[in-house]
């Protein structure tokens, strides 16, 4: 699986739209770019994953770049059940996700 | 329905010994996953146990070994514990491998301390 780099932390105001970057230049062409997040305590949850198209579900809006090399998460109305740790992950479409390697991701805390 | 049940919740063992750890599966789940997660580190998969064997395993020694029962729940053991292996030990399961991202259910995890 190719490497993603995150910042470590961030900060949103509850209501704005948190937007979390990664990186991933040496994503192949056939890797998705998956995103977790981690609320303190619990295992991860699934969130949203694309190929090339921005895609959106009731969780987040996922737009990745045309180069590929690089994606956004979007929480469009940050609530403070939102703070968590948001790990990217690049790995080849239903391959076993349960063997994905996690980085350090990135630690989202929403305040009042 | 209970989820992913891991037991026990916390646990402290001396540098040398051995542990074991249990997960009980969701209900109807057959595959289940085990995970180290170091203080300020993401999840590091160890091993996935489906139909009692083995399947798929991560970069970890050989002191960790699993097993899967015919009900399909699951034990964790280390062997000759070190300090580094100080962590959350998370397990999962999921009704099949390739749906793990949508129906994979984790446990409150298990937090062993080595001293």
């Amino acid at each position: 699986d190719a490497k993603t780099t995150q910042p470590p932390s961030m900060d949103c105001a509850e209501g704005r739209a948190a937007n979390l970057p990664c990186n991933h230049s040496t994503i192949s062409g056939n890797e998705y770019v998956y995103w977790y997040r981690q609320i303190h305590s619990q295992g991860p949850q699934y969130i949203i994953h694309g190929l090339k198209n921005n895609e959106t579900n009731e969780m987040a809006s996922l737009i990745i770049t045309e180069d590929r090399k690089s994606s956004t998460l979007i929480l469009p109305h940050a609530t403070l059940r939102d703070t968590a740790v948001y790990y990217c992950i690049v790995r080849v479409l239903n391959t076993n996700a349960g063997k994905s390697t996690f980085g350090d991701g990135t630690t989202l805390t929403v305040k009042p | 329905d209970a989820g992913v049940t891991q037991s026990p919740t916390h646990l402290i063992k001396t540098r040398g010994q051995q542990v074991t750890l249990r997960c009980s599966p969701k209900s109807g789940h057959d595959t289940v996953s085990w995970y180290q997660q170091a203080l300020g580190q993401g999840p590091q998969f160890i091993f996935q146990y489906y139909e009692e064997e083995e399947r798929q395993r991560g970069n970890f020694p050989d002191r960790f070994s699993g097993h899967q029962f015919p009900n399909y729940s699951s034990e964790l053991n280390v062997n000759a514990l070190l300090l580094g292996d100080s962590a959350l030990y998370l397990c999962a399961s999921s009704l099949d491998r390739e749906a793990w991202d949508t129906e994979a259910f984790f446990g409150q995890g298990t937090r062993l301390t080595v001293v």
